[in-house]
């Protein structure tokens, strides 16, 4: 499978700042990566589809302006949560395509936020 | 959109007893789905998955089962073990489609196996 890392592995911001989260494909590129949020308890709600040199696309009820995806390489994707909040605070993971053939996914470890 | 529905939300079992955990889909067009473990605060890790072109699939003591006609699928485990403890996903996805094999995800099952 695929090797995907993340940075920062936590972070805590004040509310109002904006945080970067990186996600990188380590072993290949990939041209697809996706965006993840899991509060406490909860299942996984993907937020983008992050694809290499074009915009992202969202999920109904993402704001697209508050959580910022560029994706200019095949090896690198980031998040920026903009004028974050006590509410923004979440797990955030990215996971990448496989090169199976039919979308097996692999995530990276995760980027706890926690807003104060 | 897809919707997955997943049962139940804790199941509790002694060590060696066999755990299922149940899916329901709502996409007939869905033709990929995987299953995750996610231990707390670590990554999901893919433990197996099963495509729409086969039934069944097994890997030692985990299998998985797709009934596409009643758009169900389910994971077993036997022979269960304290360390398999962790929340389970199941997920789908229509692999191949416009939607870039984005998945959908069920509200996990907690898995307990006591000793």
């Amino acid at each position: 499978g695929a090797v995907v890392s993340q940075h920062p592995s936590w972070v805590i911001c004040k509310s109002g700042t904006s945080v970067k989260i990186e996600c990188r494909s380590l072993d290949f590129q990939a041209t697809t990566m996706f965006w993840y949020r899991q509060f406490p308890k909860q299942s996984l709600m993907l937020m983008a589809t992050s694809n290499e040199g074009s915009k992202a696309t969202y999920e109904q009820g993402v704001e697209k302006d508050k959580f910022l995806i560029n994706h200019a390489s095949l090896t690198l994707s980031t998040l920026t949560v903009t004028s974050a909040h006590p509410e923004d605070s979440s797990f955030y993971i990215c996971s990448v395509e496989g090169l199976a053939g039919f979308y097996e996914q692999y995530f990276g470890p995760g980027t706890r936020l926690t807003v104060t | 959109g897809e919707n997955v529905e997943q049962h139940p939300s804790t199941l509790s079992v002694q060590e060696g007893d066999s755990a299922v955990i149940k899916c329901t889909y709502s996409d007939s067009a869905s033709n990929y789905f995987p299953w995750y473990k996610q231990e707390l605060g670590k990554r999901p890790q893919l433990i197996i998955d099963i495509r729409s072109n086969v039934g069944e699939k097994k890997d030692q003591r985990i299998a998985v089962t797709l009934n596409k006609t009643a758009k169900h699928f389910s994971l077993h485990i036997t022979e269960t073990q304290p360390e398999d403890s962790a929340v389970y996903f199941c997920a789908a996805s229509n692999a191949g489609g416009t939607s870039y094999g984005k998945l959908t995800f069920g509200q996990g099952t907690i898995l307990t196996v006591h000793p």
